[in-house]
């Protein structure tokens, strides 16, 4: 398995402009994890989907922020409009059914100006 | 409201050492306590602790967790230059598989 898929890997874009993130999670793992990473605030937890239904969303900062997944095998984050604090690295992260052992993708590092 | 914190924030230390950090957690409902490795990319799993005082070990990395005390450590031995990277500590607070991180100890070894 290839692991975790995340496109893009870099995105840089201007305040007020529509931002997608894609993720691709392992095959056969029944959660999808979005985070967001930042110096200051570290590693937050954005919102999960179990079986492609959102469990918790209570991470997601604002209504600008946006997540879908229309199928086991595909999330997108979006972000609408984006602004310069929006900047950070975002991870999707995959796991089994009870299990808490992560996988998590490479990373898209989102740079808003 | 949940919480994990790690410290010390950050440490240098020389090759060969021996470090020990540190993970206490606020958390209802606690189910488990994760440790993760994060180099340049994506954090890495490293273990999971669900039971007070079984130490769980992978090489020169051990880590054990104290439920009465509501905290864990990650002790690292020998050090290495490789080992240098920030490391996560996570913990579960319900069945629901939400994961609440810490802000990590930044880990540098010289050589």
């Amino acid at each position: 398995d290839a692991g975790v898929i995340q496109s893009p890997r870099h995105e840089v874009t201007e305040m007020g402009q529509e931002v997608t993130l894609r993720c691709k999670p392992i095959s056969g793992h029944d959660y999808l994890f979005w985070y967001r990473q930042t110096m200051m605030r570290g590693l937050e937890l954005l919102i999960y989907f179990n079986n492609n239904v959102p469990i918790d969303d209570s991470g997601m900062p604002e209504d600008r922020f946006s997540a879908k997944m229309p199928n086991a095998s595909f999330s997108t984050l979006k972000i609408q409009p984006s602004e310069p604090r929006d900047s950070a690295v975002y991870f999707c992260a995959s796991s089994l059914v009870d299990s808490h052992s992560q996988f998590f993708g490479p990373g898209t590092r989102l740079t808003v100006l | 409201e949940d919480k994990v914190v790690q410290s010390p924030l950050s440490l240098v230390v020389h090759e060969g050492d021996t470090v020990t950090l540190n993970c206490s957690y606020e958390v209802t409902n606690f189910r488990s306590l994760l440790w993760y490795k994060q180099e340049k990319k994506a954090p890495t799993f490293l273990f999971m602790l669900t039971s007070s005082g079984i130490e769980k070990k992978s090489g020169r990395l051990s880590s054990i967790l104290d439920k009465k005390e509501l905290f864990s450590i990650l002790n690292i031995t020998a050090t290495q230059t490789g080992d240098s990277a920030v490391y996560l500590c996570a913990s579960s607070p319900n069945r629901d598989d939400k994961i609440i991180f810490g802000k990590g100890t930044r880990l540098h070894i010289l050589p």
